[in-house]
Formats: C-alpha cells, structure tokens, sequence
C-alpha cells in the first residue's frame, strides 16, 4: 500500500512559512501527490498536487524529493484563515486515494 | 456554478436499520467518489463511480453499497447499520476520476447510529 505518514500537529506564527513534510515511501513512479485541507470537519479542500518537479500556485508550494519518498506544503505566509487539518494523499492503484492521518496545522497570532 | 451537494447533512438511524446517502455531483463531472471520516480512522475511502459504473472500492464490508444515475448522481447505501458505522460520509466529484485530478467535496452527511 502506498501509505503516507504525517506529524500529528504542528504549530506556525501569522505571516510566517508553514512547511508541512509528508513520507511516501511506497509512492509507485507514476503516482501523483496530492494535498488537501479539511477546515472544521467540511469537506476537504484541494490545495495542490505533483509528480516529480517542484509546483507552486496561489495557494501554495510542493517540494517533492528527487527520490520521491517524500514532500513538503509550504504555505509561504500563513494566516489563521490556514488553521485546519492538512492531508498528503498518495495513490494506491491508481484511481484510489489513501488518505493519511494528517497534520493539524495551528497557525498562532 | 453549484459545488456538490449531499443530503441529508445530519441523520439518526438504530442498530439493524439501512441509510442512504444521496451525492449530486458539479454539472459535467462524471466521477463520484464516496469517502467515510471517523475520528479514529480517518478519512477512508470506500468507491468510486464513473458513468455508472464502480471502478473502484476500499476496504469496506459487502454492506456498503452504492450505485450513479445516468446524470452522474450517486447514491451510497449501508445497510444493518452498526455502531460504528456513525461517521461523516462524503462525497466528491471530478470530471476525469479521483486519481486523475482535483475533487471538489461536498459537506457530507453525519450519520449517527444509536
């Protein structure tokens, strides 16, 4: 299964760079990685998603290892509009999301 | 344009007794992809369907079901509910499949099992 493990929590200050890491160690060579965010149990959000290169939209940053065993969400200023549950999903046969336990991401005034 | 809707938001079943949740997907988007939340589980996947047809499925026992409608709704049923079957179901929708882009999620539906 490629499963992805996730720090339980994390804490960020106001207008600094959130860095959620992810490992994916079981990741195949054509699977995506994919980050989500859930804000107060709705449904979760997609933020971004990648296969080898590096990514970055208005939301935010995906750093995928050359190895690809594993990835970073940087969310370059967070706000506490960014506090939620943040998700690193790999792809077990393709067309089927495994979703981690996530990292809760406090973002502190 | 509508995001994807599910109802009931919130519903109570007994042990024994079956539920059905209904997903209607955004206009044009072929994939439904149902999902069940717990707190100690998680967010796990339970099938995907695509025109009508189930392309794939989780780990869940024979009583989860589900079925989409030639206009792309779904709907999932579970039937002899147990316990530990209260969680907060959701649904997704996406025009190519759930492992091909981005899903747009519903609210879900909380299902609580007394």
């Amino acid at each position: 299964d490629a499963k992805t493990t996730q720090p339980p929590s994390m804490d960020c200050a106001e207008g600094r760079a959130a860095n959620l890491p992810c490992n994916h160690s079981t990741i195949s060579g054509n699977e995506y990685v994919y980050w989500y965010r859930q804000i107060h149990s709705q449904g979760p959000q997609y933020i971004i998603h990648g296969l080898k290169n590096n990514e970055t939209n208005e939301m935010a940053s995906l750093i995928i290892t050359e190895d690809r065993k594993s990835s970073t969400l940087i969310l370059p200023h967070a706000t506490l509009r960014d506090t939620a549950v943040y998700y690193c999903i790999g792809l077990y046969n393709f067309n089927k999301f495994y979703f981690g336990s996530g990292t809760k991401l406090n973002v502190k005034p | 344009k509508a995001g994807v809707t599910q109802t009931p938001r919130y519903l109570i079943k007994t042990r024994g007794q079956q539920v059905t949740l209904s997903c209607s997907p955004i206009s044009g988007h072929r994939s439904v992809s149902w999902y069940q939340q717990t707190p100690g589980q998680g967010l796990q996947f339970l099938f995907e369907y695509f025109s009508e047809t189930q392309r794939n499925k989780g780990n869940f026992p024979g009583r989860f079901s589900g079925r989409q409608f030639s206009n792309s709704r779904s709907e999932m049923n579970v039937s002899t509910l147990e316990l530990g079957d209260s969680a907060l179901y959701l649904c997704a929708s996406s025009l190519q499949g759930a492992g091909a882009g981005e899903l747009f999620f519903g609210e879900g539906s909380r299902l609580t099992v007394l």
